[in-house]
């Protein structure tokens, strides 16, 4: 069973970058078994994927996000990460770093970090 | 983008029942819907992929139908620990949406 723990700064200022790493145990960001991907959630509302990874560098992101994203992966240290550049409120979320499951055309984000709040505040 | 539309928005109901959730996709996603428990202050769980089918050790009181554009979840008998909110989800096109979320609450 693969497990996430999300790890970074609580609090960005606006118009920074706000930068979390994943770690991975239980399974190598190097092995073709998940897209590596990120989640948020603002505070009482729904769920926006943010992108993902896949071991070979090849990778996707919500265009609603524009060009501030970039994932990328570490596989000296078993870790992924996500950088979203010039933040605003709007980004406030809970951050989650998650695996997608994807075989014979089903997918699913089936292991889930516990989530990290990241406030975006002067 | 999918735009993924769940109904109702809350639900009260108790032990016992049986409850539907229907999620509604604006276009036609063939069978590429997963649904998701998220309890308060805990991530969201993988229940249900391929609109149907169940996730390893998930109970089998919950269900999931549909194809196209219309799909449907349901707990056939509801027990203390499935009161939550409930998220489809699609993954026939990029970028992956998610519908809004129904809460279940306790009546």
């Amino acid at each position: 069973q693969v497990q996430l723990q999300e790890s970074g700064p609580g609090l960005v200022k606006p118009s920074e970058t706000l930068s979390l790493t994943c770690t991975v145990s239980g399974g190598s960001v190097s092995s073709g078994n998940y897209y590596w991907s990120w989640i948020r959630q603002p505070p009482g509302k729904g769920l926006e994927w943010i992108g993902y990874i896949y071991y070979t560098g090849r990778g996707s992101h919500n265009p609603s996000l524009k060009s501030r994203v970039t994932i990328s992966l570490d596989t000296s240290k078993n870790q992924f990460s996500l950088r979203l550049s010039s933040v605003t409120a709007a980004d406030t979320a809970v951050y989650y770093c998650v695996t997608l499951h994807c075989s014979g055309g089903s997918c699913g984000f089936d292991n889930w970090g516990q989530g990290t709040l990241v406030t975006v505040s002067s | 983008d999918i735009q993924m539309t769940q109904s109702p928005s809350s639900l009260s109901a108790s032990v016992g029942d049986r409850v539907t959730i229907t999620c509604q996709a604006s276009q036609d996603i063939s069978i590429y819907l997963d649904w998701y428990q998220q309890k308060p202050g805990k991530a969201p769980k993988l229940l249900i992929y391929d609109a149907s089918t169940l996730e390893v050790g998930v109970p089998s009181r919950f269900s999931g139908g549909g194809s196209g554009t219309d799909f449907t979840f349901t707990i056939s008998s509801l027990q203390p620990e499935d009161f939550a909110t409930y998220y489809c989800q699609q993954y026939n096109n990029l970028p992956y949406t998610f519908g809004q979320g129904t809460k279940l609450q306790i009546k």
